[in-house]
């Protein structure tokens, strides 16, 4: 069973500063990691992929992996209270492989 | 900005009876996904279609679930005789190839009810 985990929260931070998500991965064979953004009763939103080893960033965002550890993270700079959501990991595995898998997200808080 | 839309937003249906969920994914995009997410719970992968056809299902899409693509827009997804465990959010994506630059968008998703 390939999982996906992430600690579920809620993270709370005073807006204005950085947030930190995390997320870790089972299956090595992985190839592409994706942060979505889900408020309550609404869909995903992709806000950052990432498919090799480092950083990439995107305006407040910065999305970090590390396949050796089978790890991904998420910055969140300058976090403001349209930021609280809950924060959803994405991998897709192998080679061929369509689906993704998700993990059961995390909840951020910015505190105004 | 080209996005997923799906309709309706909300469907209530008694056990026993099928459903059509419709999706209409953006226009240039080649690969159609449907997963689902049941209340307080991980989203979860239904099935890929590519070309006319399943490329990939999970073992949630069993012989219950069947997709389509009528025409060329509409990408819909039956469930021949629903059960109350089916009641969840279903959401609608699509890509633009499956390759390494797979980014899935999703579409508002449609709230089915099973009573």
């Amino acid at each position: 069973q390939k999982e996906v985990e992430q600690n579920s929260g809620p993270l709370s931070v005073p807006e204005g500063a950085i947030a930190s998500l995390n997320c870790t991965y089972s299956d090595r064979g992985s190839q592409s990691f994706f942060w979505y953004r889900q408020y309550s009763g609404k869909s995903p939103e992709l806000i950052m992929s990432i498919y090799s080893n480092g950083d990439k960033e995107d305006g407040r965002f910065t999305a970090q992996l590390n396949k050796a550890s089978q790890y991904v993270s998420l910055l969140i700079r300058d976090s403001q209270p349209s930021d609280s959501a809950t924060y959803l990991c994405a991998v897709r595995a192998s080679t061929g492989r369509r689906a993704l898998t998700f993990g059961s997200g995390t909840r951020l808080q910015v505190q105004p | 900005e080209p996005e997923v839309t799906q309709t309706p937003s909300h469907q209530v249906t008694q056990m026993g009876q099928e459903v059509i969920l419709r999706c209409v994914p953006i226009s240039n995009h080649l690969y159609f996904y449907w997963y689902r997410q049941i209340l307080g719970q991980k989203v979860e992968f239904l099935v890929s279609f590519y070309n006319n056809e399943i490329s990939e299902k999970s073992e949630i899409f069993d012989d219950q679930f069947s997709v389509e693509r009528p025409d060329g827009s509409n990408f819909t997804l039956k469930i021949r005789s629903t059960k109350l465990e089916d009641s969840a959010m279903y959401f609608c994506a699509s890509s633009l190839s499956g390759l390494a630059g797979n980014e899935q968008y999703f579409g508002p998703g449609t709230r089915l009810t099973v009573t």
